[in-house]
């Protein structure tokens, strides 16, 4: 998917250990998300920025914290990994808002097992 | 709370034939998206719809949307194999970034 990187690909991780992702765009893009994708749930929003410096709490947040210390970097980070977090992440991000409407950008995906 | 809800969930269909993916949402949007998913991949975007009335097509799919009764369908006509996939649609809401509220998919399967 052009534009946006997320790093690592893949992870096992034990429980209690901790990690981050990191979420990377080039497309010089306001809004960025990550999300969490659970067999037959849809993708779940974890946390969101509206720029840099900022972030706020989406549907699911709690176990993980962000942060967006660059406007093109997106970090999550799991401060201590429980099995329920086992999921697959998706960051995404969205440029300023047109009348014709955007395209929301999606990375790769993040395959995370924690153990 | 914004819901999102898709039916239905599974499908599955032969070549050759039509069939509709409902997409009903519970409050007022911005705008609608459809995404497709395939397995172990991520999203592809496919339509974004931005008002009361909207219709936009690709190739065998094509999507509308009723903001009055919040409902958006993506019609699938003369299926074949490779239309194989999830479909997610989404609605974003500006209070919250803009942030995409997903309905939990439709996984379709195309059958000769």
């Amino acid at each position: 998917n052009a534009g946006v990187t997320q790093t690592p690909k893949f992870r096992v991780l034990k429980t209690g250990q901790s990690m981050t992702l990191l979420c990377a765009q080039d497309m010089n893009h306001e809004y960025m998300y990550w999300y969490r994708q659970d067999p037959g749930m849809g993708l779940r929003l974890i946390h969101y920025s509206v720029g840099e410096g900022t972030t706020a709490k989406g549907e699911v947040p709690d176990g993980y914290n962000v942060s967006r210390l660059k406007k093109q970097n997106f970090l999550l980070g799991l401060e201590s990994a429980a099995p329920s977090q086992t999921s697959v992440y998706f960051c995404a991000s969205n440029g300023r808002m047109t009348a014709s409407g955007n395209t929301i950008y999606f990375g790769e995906g993040s395959w995370l097992t924690v153990v | 709370e914004l819901k999102v809800e898709q039916n239905p969930l599974f499908l599955s269909m032969q070549e050759g034939k039509n069939y509709t993916i409902y997409c009903n949402y519970s409050t007022t949007s911005d705008r609608l998206y459809w995404y497709r998913q395939d397995p172990g991949k991520s999203l592809e975007s496919l339509f974004v719809l931005l008002s009361n009335g909207a219709v936009k097509q690709e190739g065998r799919l094509m999507a509308s949307l009723d903001t009055k009764a919040r409902l958006s369908t993506l019609h699938i006509t003369a299926a074949v194999h490779d239309l194989s996939a999830t479909y997610f649609c989404a609605v974003s809401l500006s209070n919250s970034g803009y942030a995409l509220n997903f309905g939990k998919g439709t996984s379709l399967l195309v059958t000769p």
